[in-house]
């Protein structure tokens, strides 16, 4: 894949402060867009998508911004959580091609 | 929500064996399934996706004798690892979507360390 050999960057936020998480998409085709949270160990877990159509979409405390002119897409969650500590993937989807991000690692401190 | 499974977890095997991972779409039917592999610390690399009853598309790079796909069911996909050998130690995850522009659902995960 495109992303191979890269690592991590990384985010810290203080308990309670919101934290937001970019990502630049490549692909201009892409159509659909997904916000996935990777604990250690574990797989990937959906957290919440958006289409092309839509340039905001709101879930519980996590909202996804999605900026088309210039392929550009966050995650924001509110209210950082201890259990919130993961590293966070966005992917996108072209509906032939789907492409994941390199990932952010997010660290909340208490 | 969708919940895909994976077996074995976890496995540990002798350089030159063979070793069999599952996935499952336990509560939806999985039009495409896809296998991944992830290094620590770095992005999931797709290897290869498989759409059921059909041979999987590989990626560049991955070698379709060496891992073995077989989705033979909307249900359940097979990956083998053949002549499984050190560097084929890694964390291998499967995922599954009903179809094109849907989401996909992640299996928890297999980690393989070959000995």
């Amino acid at each position: 894949g495109e992303n191979v050999g890269l690592h991590l960057p990384t985010l810290s936020v203080q308990e309670g402060d919101n934290s937001i998480i970019n990502c630049a998409y490549s692909n201009s085709a892409s159509d659909y867009f997904i916000w996935y949270k990777q604990e250690s160990g574990k797989g990937p877990q959906f957290i919440i998508d958006i289409r092309s159509n839509m340039d905001k979409r709101q879930g519980q405390r996590v909202t996804v911004l999605l900026n088309k002119t210039v392929k550009h897409l966050s995650l924001q969650i509110a209210a950082t959580q201890p259990g919130d500590s993961a590293v966070y993937f966005c992917a996108e989807d072209t509906g032939n091609q789907f492409y994941f991000g390199t990932g952010t690692s997010l660290t909340v401190i208490p | 929500g969708a919940v895909v499974s994976q077996h074995p977890s976890r496995v540990i095997c002798k350089s030159g064996t063979s070793v069999k991972i599952e996935c499952r779409s336990l509560d939806f039917q999985a039009t495409t399934m896809f296998w991944y592999r992830q290094f620590p610390k770095q992005s999931l690399m797709l290897m290869a996706t498989s759409n059921e009853g059909s041979k999987a598309t590989y990626e560049q790079g991955v070698e379709k004798d060496k891992f073995l796909i077989n989705h033979a069911s909307l249900t359940l996909s097979t990956l083998t690892v053949t002549s499984a050998h050190p560097e084929d130690s890694s964390f291998y995850i499967c995922s599954a979507r009903v179809r094109q522009r849907e989401t996909q659902y992640f299996g928890p995960g297999t980690r393989l360390l070959v000995l």
